[in-house]
């Protein structure tokens, strides 16, 4: 009944290590986001996928890549992971029409936690 | 720019009290306000969703109103459960970029037994 999964819930690697984390979804959302948390803090938009329209934010460092293959799989990569990466990494997808004018709630996953030795 | 508050940052209150939790956003234009739980290390649970045109919402012992011309919104939880502890994030979608929630900072709620 999972509607968005990722993988690995639990991610560590080694500071400046290649990392890649999975999202999967069986809405068949046209939108797919990636979020970033750090403790406490509210989660922040890294960048998303209007079905293969990709849409970076101003502030997401280089060091973060996403791919997205096909409608159900997004991925995030980090090229080279620093202390100050280390979060909450969170995946969302929503149904949004095309002429902009409406969008359907953001479905989340339970979210990759990345620590960064 | 859009930023949204949430007061307070924290509450613990004992089992069986109604409470209100607070959000705040300074830029009217928005296309709806949604209110999300998070459990912690889990991820984001939406709890209601308020259109732009809708006053409010009620999904069980869950309330949430919205106000837009004073850029508030508030959820209400009635007689409130240890289950209920978790964080509560509010979060809106501007008009013209419906692709971008805009959170809060949360606030954390723990109900005691």
């Amino acid at each position: 009944d999972a509607m968005v999964i990722q993988n690995p819930r639990y991610q560590v690697t080694q500071f400046g290590k290649p990392v890649t984390l999975s999202c999967s979804q069986t809405l068949n959302h046209n939108v797919m986001y990636w979020y970033q948390q750090k403790s406490s803090q509210a989660p922040k938009l890294l960048f998303h996928y209007y079905d293969k329209d990709f849409n970076n934010e101003a502030d997401t460092p280089d060091n973060f890549q996403s791919r997205r293959p096909n409608t159900s799989f997004c991925f995030l990569d980090i090229r080279s992971p620093g202390l100050g990466d280390a979060a909450m990494y969170l995946c969302a997808t929503s149904r949004e029409d095309y002429s902009g004018k409406w969008t359907d709630t953001q479905y989340f996953g339970p979210g990759t936690r990345l620590t960064v030795l | 720019k859009q930023e949204v508050t949430q007061i307070p940052a924290a509450l613990s209150v004992p089992e069986g009290e109604n409470l209100v939790l607070n959000c705040s956003f300074t830029d009217s234009a928005i296309y709806n306000l949604q209110w999300f739980r998070q459990d912690p290390g889990k991820g984001l649970t939406s709890l209601l969703l308020i259109q732009s045109s809708q006053r409010e919402q009620t999904s069980g012992r869950l309330n949430a109103s919205l106000d837009k011309s004073s850029g508030r919104s508030t959820l209400y939880i009635a007689a409130s459960q240890p289950g209920d502890s978790a964080t509560y994030l509010c979060a809106v979608i501007k008009i013209y970029n419906t692709d971008k929630l805009i959170f809060g900072t949360g606030t954390r709620l723990q109900v005691f037994p």
